[in-house]
């Protein structure tokens, strides 16, 4: 089955630093890459999500880049703030259904 | 919309007790997801339904955990006996159906095993 890793799994960055996670698969066939954050006590929420025929996507602060033939995929956030602290999650779509296979978090830290 | 509602929100029980956990997805979302969260093993997918069928049971832990749907508005996941190793933060998700749409997760259920 597809096994997702995240790297860092801590990290910490001054305000107003970027902050980089990356996040490997193994599944070839997998086409969708979505990144959750997970505030302290709350539950996770979608930020970003990107597909297989696209290779970066911005928001605002946050981008997420694509490197399919590599299998990897990264989260960057901008001009980090303090709100920004929590664990972030990335997470695999496999080709069929709807199914995710979550990534074991990465907790960012953001130092005011 | 309310979003995903799930019940009960704690619950505190004894080894050997049964449990039931709620969830009621958002309106016209055919997928519903049940996630396991702990420190250790990070978030799980237990089962996962689609139009009210279960398609992947495979995250299932044992035969003490037991899932249902229904209806397209009522899931329920079940643990009987419970122990202590269960004790966990469970949340619902739900999404639209038929091309990886974002899912949207509930409170949560943090269960208490003792």
């Amino acid at each position: 089955g597809e096994n997702v890793e995240q790297h860092p799994s801590t990290l910490s960055v001054q305000e107003g630093d970027s902050a980089v996670i990356k996040c490997t698969y193994s599944d070839s066939a997998s086409n969708y890459f979505p990144w959750y954050k997970q505030e302290l006590g709350k539950r996770p929420q979608l930020i970003i999500d990107i597909r297989s025929n696209v290779g970066e996507k911005k928001d605002q602060r946050i981008a997420v880049t694509l490197n399919k033939t590599a299998k990897h995929f990264s989260l960057h956030i901008t001009e980090t703030q303090p709100e920004d602290s929590a664990v972030y999650f990335c997470a695999v779509g496999e080709t069929s259904y709807d199914k995710v296979i979550f990534g074991p978090g990465t907790s960012l830290s953001v130092i005011p | 919309d309310a979003g995903v509602i799930q019940s009960p929100r704690h619950e505190v029980t004894e080894m050997g007790q049964e449990v039931t956990l709620r969830c009621k997805p958002i309106s016209g979302h055919n997928s519903l997801f049940w996630y396991r969260q702990t420190m250790m093993r990070g978030l799980e997918l237990l089962i996962y339904f689609n139009n009210n069928v279960p398609i992947d049971d495979s995250g299932m832990p044992e035969d003490r955990f037991s899932a249902k749907m229904p209806n397209a508005s009522f899931s329920t996941l079940k643990i009987q006996p419970s122990e202590p190793r269960d004790s966990a933060v469970y949340f619902c998700a739900s999404s639209l159906t038929g091309g990886h749409y974002e899912q949207y997760f509930g409170p949560g259920t943090r269960l208490t095993v003792t």
